[in-house]
């Protein structure tokens, strides 16, 4: 079975400042890893995602991720936050031959002037 | 650049009225979803379709139903609409044939509320 846990549900960070968002995953499979961003009233729009090709995977907006199968972890970096990074987050996981996307709660990403 | 859209942004019914949401995507894509999004339980699958006329139930299809007629286009059925399905919707769809290895594509969402 398959599930994904983001650890926090509201981050707040200055302008300028590193941010990380926290996801940890299970998987009996080998996993693809996404990370989503949704801004208010809008649909989600893909920042970054692995499919087991390099453990480091850059996004969109200077955002990056590190794929740890030994932590099972897959945590989403940015050396400086932006005002318009105020977001939701959202961290995913799926397997290999499956239809099935499973979602984390989201974390709330705020950033302060 | 891949485009789903949604028929409303906004929508308010009645409890016990029958409700469409319809959701269309310009790219071709063979997968569809929709999609149940509420404050601290992220997005949960309602139904999927990987083919027209083709659909699989997600984890919360009860009072639920899809259609899928034409490839681009997948509706979602409230078939008497109750308070508790005041949420927002979310559709997507993605280019794979099986599997979800790919990027989903999503539209804007459609928020519904029933009195």
């Amino acid at each position: 079975a398959q599930s994904v846990t983001q650890l926090d549900s509201h981050v707040s960070v200055s302008e300028g400042t590193p941010v990380l968002l926290r996801c940890n995953y299970s998987s009996s499979y080998s996993p693809s890893l996404f990370w989503y961003v949704q801004h208010p009233n809008k649909g989600l729009q893909l920042l970054l995602k692995y499919t087991s090709a390099a453990t480091l995977v850059k996004g969109i907006n200077g955002f990056e991720a590190e794929f740890k199968k030994s932590e099972t972890s897959f945590h989403l970096t940015k050396p400086s936050a932006h005002m318009s990074d105020a977001a939701e987050y959202f961290c995913v996981v799926s397997a290999s031959g499956t239809y099935k996307y499973i979602f984390g709660t989201g974390t709330r990403l705020k950033v302060l002037a | 650049d891949v485009k789903v859209t949604q028929s409303s942004r906004y929508l308010v019914k009645r409890t016990g009225e029958k409700v469409f949401l319809e959701c269309v995507q310009d790219m071709d894509h063979e997968n569809m979803f929709w999609y149940r999004q509420d404050p601290g339980l992220g997005l949960r699958l309602i139904y999927f379709s990987y083919d027209v006329k083709m659909k699989e139930k997600g984890d919360i299809p009860e009072g639920y139903s899809v259609s899928r007629e034409k490839k681009e286009r997948f509706s979602l059925i409230l078939e008497s609409a109750s308070t508790n399905q005041t949420s927002m919707y979310l559709c997507a769809s993605s280019p794979l044939p099986t599997g979800a290895r790919d990027e989903q594509f999503f539209g804007p969402g459609t928020r519904l509320t029933v009195l």
